[in-house]
């Protein structure tokens, strides 16, 4: 099972900044929090990963507070093109391999 | 454009039928994955290679055997399956296996329909 919580669904309209928190309260302490981005019938694609405080790169930032027991995927400007599945995942311990398990994830949906 | 392709990318086949997916990365990582996502349902781990070797098989019915011959080319056989088994097959892969350096790139999946 996923260690992950995240909403279901988001709305939004074009131009504005989206926040997606996601809980993850029994996270490692060497877990790293990593999102990544679906569109239909294609392959999640990489969007940001941290381990703590803030990290921007040139899509999106990551809030992770000093507890780590959620994050924020922050997007800003979003167009319709954003409209996708968003899935928060942590780095998962098993038998000395950390794999990532993907939850049912965000999905965003973008208007005009 | 990931770096990594699968073929085929559509495929039917009957349930005695035996047929294999394909996938190679082009960005000289060392571990390799299959995923099976089926409809509403989150991604799921099938198999993991790290540098050839299996690290991980989640439980998978043996109707799916993995080979990996060299870290570049991951191959996913396949006999007697299931309409069950019907799903689209992501293939990724990552530079490492540690989350500090796991970010995975996933292909564009095989839309896998058994009959």
């Amino acid at each position: 099972l996923a260690k992950t919580t995240q909403p279901i669904s988001m709305d939004s309209y074009e131009g504005q900044e989206v926040n997606i928190t996601c809980s993850h309260n029994n996270i490692a302490t060497n877990d790293y929090i990593t999102w990544y981005q679906q569109f239909p019938s294609q392959g999640p694609r990489f969007i940001i990963q941290g381990y703590k405080t803030k990290v921007t790169n040139e899509v999106a930032s990551l809030f992770i507070p000093a507890d780590r027991k959620s994050s924020t995927l922050s997007l800003p400007r979003v167009s319709l093109s954003d409209t996708a599945v968003y899935y928060c995942l942590v780095g998962e311990e098993n038998t000395g391999f950390q794999k990532l398990v993907f939850g049912t994830g965000t999905r965003l949906l973008v208007s005009p | 454009e990931t770096g990594v392709t699968q073929t085929p990318r559509h495929l039917v086949m009957g349930m005695t039928n035996k047929k294999s997916l394909k996938c190679e990365q082009h960005l000289g990582h060392n571990a390799m994955y299959w995923y099976k996502q089926s409809a509403k349902k989150p991604l799921e781990l099938m198999f993991v290679y790290s540098l050839e070797e299996r690290v991980e098989n989640n439980s998978v019915p043996s109707r799916f055997s993995p080979e990996c011959p060299n870290s570049s080319h991951l191959f996913l056989h396949l006999h007697t399956l299931q309409p069950e088994d019907s799903a689209l097959y992501l293939c990724a892969s990552s530079p490492g296996r540690l989350p500090a350096n796991n970010e995975q790139f996933f292909g564009p999946g095989t839309r896998l329909t058994v009959l």
